[in-house]
């Protein structure tokens, strides 16, 4: 089955700087890898997700690289907010098999005022 | 669309006695997934279903838990004699019946074991 990997576990960055996580996967066949963020007591939610058929994907200051060879995908996050404070945990899987969405062990990121 | 919708969002039960948490999916969602959270851990998967199916259970422990997901109301996670290790929050998650995109979770149940 996939097994994914995060790094880092934590992270802390000033405000107004920039944070990148990254994750990698096993299961070649993967094609479909979202990200959730999960602050304080809350549910996880989905915040930008990418298909294997793109190697890039944008939304205002959040953006996602992917780079299917190595097996690796990254979050990046320009112009960090204190709001952004939370956990965030990335996924892989083979949407055309149904699996189960397994999740990488997250990372904590704190922005600093 | 009222999202998903997990109920109860608090549950307190003795040891040994049985906890049974629902989930109601997004309208359109037939696929169901039901994730363990420990309080500063990740989500740890526990079952895949889909309506009268169970698609992957191979993360739910072999004794003790089951899940169900009917031809009609909510999946159901149920946890038999619960103890104190069954602690946790319990997340589901439902995506379109293509399965495997745009899951959304609920707000979970949070499960103490007293």
């Amino acid at each position: 089955g996939e097994n994914v990997e995060q790094h880092p576990s934590t992270l802390s960055v000033q405000e107004g700087d920039s944070a990148v996580i990254k994750c990698t996967y096993s299961d070649s066949a993967s094609n479909y890898f979202p990200w959730y963020k999960q602050e304080l007591g809350k549910r996880p939610q989905l915040i930008i997700d990418i298909r294997s058929n793109v190697g890039e994907k944008k939304d205002q200051r959040i953006a996602v690289t992917l780079n299917k060879t190595a097996k690796h995908f990254s979050l990046h996050i320009t112009e960090t907010q204190p709001e952004d404070s939370a956990v965030y945990f990335c996924a892989a899987l083979d949407d055309n098999y149904g699996q189960n969405f397994v999740f990488g062990p997250g990372t904590r990121l704190s922005v600093l005022p | 669309n009222a999202g998903v919708m997990q109920n109860p969002r608090h549950l307190v039960r003795r040891r040994g006695q049985e906890a049974r948490l629902r989930c109601s999916p997004m309208k359109g969602h037939s696929h169901v997934y039901w994730y363990r959270q420990l309080p500063e851990e990740g989500l740890k998967f526990m079952v895949y279903l889909q309506k009268e199916n169970i698609i992957d259970e191979s993360g739910m422990p072999k004794e003790r838990f089951s899940a169900e997901f009917p031809k009609e109301g909510p999946s159901i996670l149920r946890i038999q004699q619960v103890v104190r290790g069954d602690s946790a929050a319990y997340f589901c998650a439902s995506s379109p019946p293509t399965g495997g995109t745009f899951a959304f979770f609920g707000q979970g149940t949070r499960l103490t074991v007293v």
